[in-house]
């Protein structure tokens, strides 16, 4: 079965420095989501891309942290510099499209924890 | 975006029926009830959504109110397995691209043996 693949499973920084995640979503996946989930709280979405180009990054802290997905394909998501706060679980998903019927499927995440 | 309100925590021993309640009484008519799961440690799963009618697939079935104002999510038959956060979402849709998921804090199901 077709899984969303993230890397790395957990990360482990000290605040100012740069973290990057990556993200390869299921093929033929035509959206791509980042949520970021801070413990005992539901995801929220950070950026969600339709192919290459980013059509929702309203909740992206757009001074730290900057996504791309340049050839439509895997993405990577980087926080420069990490800060305390940051320290949560990364979660990428993805669907066939962006409509409403399209489930998203979600990877396994990675766990930061800034220090 | 119509809001959801579910119950902090429930339990369920496990061969009963859970049925997991979640209001969301400002609604619009063409916005989509949706049922995600998160395991301890993992991605959140898709379980299920509907519009109106009820629906059911091989994991649960979704009950609306003819109001749309509140839905159950029912697992038949609780396996240790189901025990999870439950997530009951609204489908926002936006203009340009679609939808997004908008994540309350969800229900955590524990199924006892």
């Amino acid at each position: 079965e077709a899984e969303v693949a993230q890397s790395p499973r957990y990360k482990i920084t000290e605040k100012s420095q740069a973290v990057a995640f990556w993200c390869d979503p299921i093929s033929g996946h035509a959206t791509l989501y980042w949520y970021r989930q801070i413990l005992g709280q539901g995801p929220e979405l950070l950026v969600q891309f339709q192919d290459e180009s980013v059509v929702d990054d309203s909740q992206l802290p757009k001074d730290r942290f900057s996504a791309e997905r340049l050839k439509g394909v895997d993405s990577t998501l980087k926080i420069q510099p990490a800060e305390l706060g940051d320290s949560a679980m990364y979660l990428c998903a993805s669907s066939l499209g962006s409509g409403t019927y399209n489930e998203q499927f979600f990877g396994p995440g990675t766990r930061l924890t800034v220090l | 975006d119509a809001k959801t309100t579910q119950p902090t925590s429930m339990d369920c021993a496990e061969g009963r029926a859970a049925n997991l309640p979640c209001n969301h009484s400002t609604i619009s008519g063409n916005e989509y009830v949706y049922w995600y799961r998160q395991i301890h440690s993992q991605g959140p799963q898709y379980i299920i959504h509907g519009l109106k009618n009820n629906e059911t697939n091989e994991m649960a079935s979704l009950i609306i109110t003819e109001d749309r104002k509140s839905s159950t999510l029912i697992l038949p038959h609780a396996t240790l397995r189901d025990t999870a956060v439950y997530y009951c979402i609204v489908r926002v849709s936006l203009e340009t691209s679609g939808s997004r998921l908008t994540f309350g804090e969800g229900t955590q199901l524990t199924v006892n043996p």
